[in-house]
């Protein structure tokens, strides 16, 4: 067990819907990270928050957003949602603001659309 | 787009006897580091090499990292049925701390 938990572990809904990924990082670490896995992408990182603000954007459509809570829970939103972005949904925390260290990952969203 | 490429995609191998799993990168990196992912579960982190050690181990594990071919190996020794798992190096480059994961490795380990 990581210590890190996101909520829902699966999520099945419709073309066009908006979705919210839930994530609670490991206590004390200050960092979430978000990332999608699907068979022909592999393993793509989205985006980067340290202590409620945004550090750093990878491959992350105009229609997903995410924020960090003051209490350092994150949210992922998915809008307008299309059947490629089924995939597993994963995010991770680490302790700093480097993107260098080791990060502890979630279980994951297993998300569905039909 | 991929980072990371690792060879081969799939290994199987007898309990007992060793995996070799290689990873080959395309730019210069600041550290590497390789995460196990049990089947549609979460990733764990195995360990992290910097770009100037060569090597590291930690307990049955053991990587290996050659800059100037610009890729890394990871050896699990006597393997276990619980090794069996998907294996993936992961890359940070100097000046941009984006995490980027490589294909993986499937491992099967055969009682």
């Amino acid at each position: 067990d990581s210590g890190v938990t996101q909520t829902p572990k699966h999520l099945i809904t419709a073309t066009g819907q908006r979705v919210t990924l839930r994530c609670s990082p490991r206590s004390g670490d200050l960092s979430v990270y978000w990332y999608q896995q699907s068979l022909d992408q592999g393993l793509q990182f989205l985006i980067q928050y340290y202590n409620g603000e945004e550090r750093a954007k990878g491959n992350i459509l105009e229609r997903f957003s995410a924020q960090q809570f003051p209490d350092l829970h994150s949210e992922l939103n998915l809008s307008s949602l299309e059947l490629g972005d089924s995939a597993l949904y994963f995010c991770a925390s680490s302790v700093g603001s480097s993107g260098h260290n080791e990060q502890f990952f979630g279980p994951g969203t297993r998300l569905t659309v039909l | 787009s991929q980072q990371g490429e690792e060879d081969p995609q799939a290994l199987s191998i007898q309990e007992g006897e060793n995996a070799t799993m290689n990873c080959s990168y395309k730019t210069s990196i600041n550290n590497l580091q390789w995460y196990r992912q049990n089947s549609g579960r979460g990733l764990v982190h195995l360990i992290l090499i910097r770009s100037n050690e060569r090597e590291k181990h930690s307990g049955r594990l053991r990587v290996t990292l050659d800059t100037s071919k610009k890729s890394s190996s990871l050896l699990i020794t006597a393997s276990r049925a619980a090794d069996t798992a998907s294996y993936f190096c992961a890359t940070t480059l100097f000046g941009n701390e984006k995490l980027t994961f490589g294909t993986g490795t499937r491992l099967t380990i055969i009682p």
